[in-house]
């Protein structure tokens, strides 16, 4: 079965430090690549998605992502992380074959900024 | 205004009685996902739909059931088979991206 792996589970970081979280899928077809943040209290936010071209994407707020096909890796990357940035983070991968569309998320990993 | 609704935004049920959540979306989208969020374990894919009149199980189906009648609308019932049903239940909708609704948060009591 597809699955999705963020092995960082909680990150804690100062303000203006670097910012990599690891995303990695199993899965050897089609994939859409996607990550979302959930601030406290509020819901799933889309950060940046990759379908296909070049695989450094830019979204929003200044994150960025790579997309390694060799490695099935999609890291999430940000140079200066704010302490608004505190939130929770969501890999996701949308795995196609065929017909048949399927999106799993990894089991997030929650961001802490220290001021 | 167009997108997902769930309704209600918060439930409460007691042991033993089913209740079901409601998903209606006007995007057109011909596939529909029910995930359920717990802390520390992301988002878990319960059913999902690809077409009217039919729906797969996804990794944790057991106590939950749905139906897909309409293409707009893909209903969630929460068993009482299902024994930790206190969650965060978010649907979505979607063709090569998701589209997620504001969530219910369900309370058993």
């Amino acid at each position: 079965a597809q699955s999705v792996s963020q092995h960082n589970h909680h990150v804690i970081l100062s303000e203006a430090a670097s910012l990599e979280l690891g995303c990695n899928y199993s899965y050897g077809g089609t994939v859409n690549l996607f990550w979302y943040v959930q601030y406290p209290g509020q819901h799933l936010q889309l950060l940046l998605k990759y379908f296909s071209g070049d695989p450094l994407v830019k979204g929003i707020k200044g994150f960025e992502a790579e997309f390694i096909k060799s490695k099935f890796s999609f890291n999430l990357r940000k140079p200066s992380v704010q302490w608004s940035d505190t939130a929770e983070y969501f890999c996701a991968v949308w795995f196609s074959s065929g017909s048949a569309r399927q999106l799993t998320f990894g089991s997030g990993t929650q961001l802490t900024v220290l001021p | 205004d167009g997108g997902i609704t769930q309704s209600p935004k918060y439930l409460f049920r007691k042991e033993g009685q089913n209740v079901t959540l409601s998903c209606e979306q006007n995007l057109n989208h011909d596939a529909m996902y029910w995930y359920r969020q717990d802390p520390g374990q992301g988002l878990r894919l319960i059913y999902y739909s690809q077409i009217v009149n039919d729906f797969q199980k996804g990794d944790i189906a057991e106590g939950y059931s749905v139906s897909r009648e309409k293409k707009e609308s893909f209903p969630l019932t929460v068993t009482s088979a299902q024994k930790n049903p206190t969650a965060f239940y978010l649907c979505a909708a979607g063709g090569t991206e998701a589209f997620f609704g504001q969530g219910t948060r369900l309370t058993v009591v």
